[in-house]
Parts: C-alpha cells; sequence; structure tokens
C-alpha cells in the first residue's frame, strides 16, 4: 500500500521569504514523487516529480523539491516566495509495482498563503 | 495542443437520481483516470482506464462506474446520488509509455452538487 501525508493543512509566509511545504511518504518499493498545485476552481497543475537520479528536483515556477529516502520524505521549497504562489499543494505518489500507470495517492493538500 | 476537456462544469443533482460525466483527454493520451475531490477527503482515486479497459479501481461503492472509448474519451457515472457524492470530480490523461513515471494532466473538473 502507498499513502503520503501532508502535516500542515495551511502555511503561511511573508512575500520575499523561503518556503517550504512538508510531505512524507509510504511505500513498499522505490517510490515515484511529484507535487502538483490548484487554484481555486482549477485542475491540479503539475509543478515537479522524482523518479530517480539526483535527489534536488527543480520544477515550474522557481520551485524545488528534496528526496529524503531516510526521512521518506519530499519536501517542497522555493527560494522567494511570490503573492501568486497562493494556493492549494497537493503531493501525491506512486508505487511502481502497485500495476497501473495512474492509481496516485495524493496527500490531503496543504493551503499556502503568501502575506504581502 | 487542447488540454483535457471534461463537461458538465457545474451540475445539481437531487438525490436518488443519477449523472454522466465527460472527459477528453489530450490527443494522444490513451490512459484516462478519475478522482473525486472533497474537502475533508482530498483526493481519492476512482479509476483508471486504458485501451477501454479498467485497470484499477478505487475503493467506492458500485455506484460509480465508467467506460473508454475507442477514441480514449471517458465516462464516469454515478447512480442512486446520496448528499455525500458532492464533490468535485477531476479526470486526468497520461502518456501510458511513462509506465507510470510521467506526470497527471487534470482537467478543471466537474462540480457536482445534490440536494
Amino acid at each position: 500500500a502507498q499513502s503520503v501525508a501532508q502535516p500542515e493543512d495551511q502555511v503561511n509566509v511573508a512575500e520575499g521569504n523561503p518556503l517550504t511545504v512538508k510531505c512524507t511518504y509510504s511505500v513498499s518499493g522505490n517510490p515515484y514523487l511529484f507535487w502538483y498545485v490548484q487554484y481555486p476552481n482549477r485542475g491540479l497543475q503539475f509543478l515537479l516529480k522524482y523518479i530517480t537520479g539526483d535527489n534536488l528536483v527543480k520544477g515550474s515556477y522557481g520551485f524545488e523539491a528534496e528526496f529524503n529516502k531516510s526521512q521518506t520524505s519530499f519536501h517542497l521549497k522555493k527560494p522567494s516566495a511570490l503573492v501568486s504562489d497562493s494556493a492549494l499543494y497537493f503531493c501525491a505518489v506512486r508505487d511502481p509495482l502497485s500495476g497501473g500507470y495512474q492509481k496516485v495517492t495524493f496527500g490531503i493538500g496543504t493551503k499556502l498563503q503568501v502575506i504581502p | 495542443k487542447a488540454g483535457v476537456t471534461q463537461t458538465p462544469r457545474y451540475l445539481i443533482k437531487t438525490r436518488g437520481q443519477q449523472v454522466t460525466l465527460s472527459c477528453s483527454p489530450i490527443s494522444g493520451h490513451r490512459s484516462v483516470s478519475w478522482y473525486q475531490q472533497t474537502p475533508g477527503q482530498g483526493l481519492q482515486f476512482l479509476f483508471e482506464y486504458f485501451s477501454e479497459t479498467q485497470r484499477n479501481k478505487g475503493n467506492f461503492p458500485g455506484r460509480f462506474s465508467g467506460r473508454q472509448f475507442s477514441n480514449s474519451r471517458s465516462e464516469m457515472n454515478v447512480s442512486t446520488l446520496e448528499l455525500g457524492d458532492s464533490a468535485l470530480y477531476l479526470c486526468a490523461s497520461s502518456q501510458p509509455r511513462d509506465r507510470g513515471a510521467g506526470e497527471l494532466f487534470f482537467g478543471e473538473g466537474s462540480r457536482l452538487t445534490v440536494l
């Protein structure tokens, strides 16, 4: 079974400050990890993913995430937050051994509020 | 290239009715999946289709069903609607050749309200 935890319902950060949105996961094998963002009344948009290789992954809009296998974490980071980054962020995991290609487990979501 | 298209965007039904939602994937994408999003439960996986075959199914009652057509378009149906079925239903497509390593491309969703 695969699962994802996002321990914070909401993260508040001042504009220009660095931001971190936390994610931990549980899978039986090596995970495929993803971050998605959702703006109000819209679908989810892909930000970045970790499949294999370098633990630091860079994605869209200046976001990056670090895969930490020992801590089973995949935290999303950005050096300098923008007000336009305010949205709902979802961490997701897929176990390659689970069968099918799209059975992805999503976290509950973390609302990011960037304060001007 | 056009994105994932879901119709209708909004709909209101009453308890006991049934509803059919439609999804057109990105051209060339043959895998389609459906998710239910609610404030309390987040995104819950409903089912996945590839080449008109259901490849995976989530933990939902049999009232929830789906299908995929030869042109990869997909529909999901919910029968005997309950108040708890009120949610945003999201469709996603992807390239199957990525074998699960590729990202999902989501539509804007169909917001169902059950009264």
